[in-house]
């Protein structure tokens, strides 16, 4: 079965830099969510989506920003990046807001130099 | 605010034993609970939640949790546990729309490390 996919899996970037990570949920998964897990942390919730509007907003620093697109897919845009930003970012997947599962994806693992 | 506690950083087990992970939970209204597992390197993958109903929980793997509001607790069993359950498990609280994963708070997190 399909899962959520996100890309890069990996990547690497200077302080200062930006990057922005992708985000593929599940087929007719109309649901977005994104968590951040720092090193030996449990994961934070950042923000979500549902058909293509934001829906909740947690602890996303206003360096970051992100969009759910047409297709559904998002994507998680950080500028000025920090040390502090190295993480494993999730992304999830739900059919729906109400009573239903969320599945997530393997993660992005980002490190800042 | 809602906050969830795993009191046990690490559990050891013999493989074959029964295991228990406890989790506490804060919640100002009726709580939406989940346990996920996190193998390494790998993404969280949901092994039961409670939302309403029946506080005995049946999931995969083998695993059950009992939530109990009088305890504010929601904690994982498995009676007999085999090596491949070693992993991190991650107890979450939330869902502001009832379900998904709007808004989850997870605890820290409890190691399992299972002996042979």
């Amino acid at each position: 079965a399909a899962g959520v996919i996100q890309s890069p899996r990996h990547l690497i970037k200077e302080k200062r830099e930006t990057a922005t990570l992708k985000c593929y949920p599940i087929p007719r998964h109309d649901t977005v969510y994104w968590y951040q897990q720092g090193p030996g942390q449990d994961p934070q919730f950042l923000i979500s989506f549902y058909e293509k509007m934001q829906s909740d907003k947690g602890s996303i620093p206003d360096r970051f920003s992100a969009q759910q697109f047409s297709d559904y897919h998002s994507e998680l845009n950080m500028s000025s990046l920090e040390l502090g930003d190295s993480a494993l970012y999730f992304c999830a997947s739900s059919l729906g807001r109400g009573g239903t599962e969320a599945f997530f994806g393997q993660g992005t693992r980002l490190t800042v130099v | 605010a809602q906050s969830v506690t795993q009191p046990d950083i690490h559990i050891t087990v013999s493989e074959g034993a029964s295991l228990e992970l406890r989790c506490n939970y804060s919640y100002g209204a009726t709580p939406y609970l989940f346990w996920y597992v996190q193998s390494p390197g790998q993404g969280l993958q949901l092994l039961l939640k409670y939302f309403s109903g029946d506080t005995l929980v049946q999931g995969i793997k083998g695993f059950e949790a009992e939530f109990k509001r009088s305890q504010s607790s929601f904690n994982l069993r498995k009676p007999s546990v085999h090596w491949s359950d070693a992993a991190e498990y991650f107890c979450a609280v939330g869902g502001h729309s009832g379900g998904g994963a709007d808004g989850l708070t997870f605890g820290k997190g409890t190691h399992l490390i299972i002996q042979p």
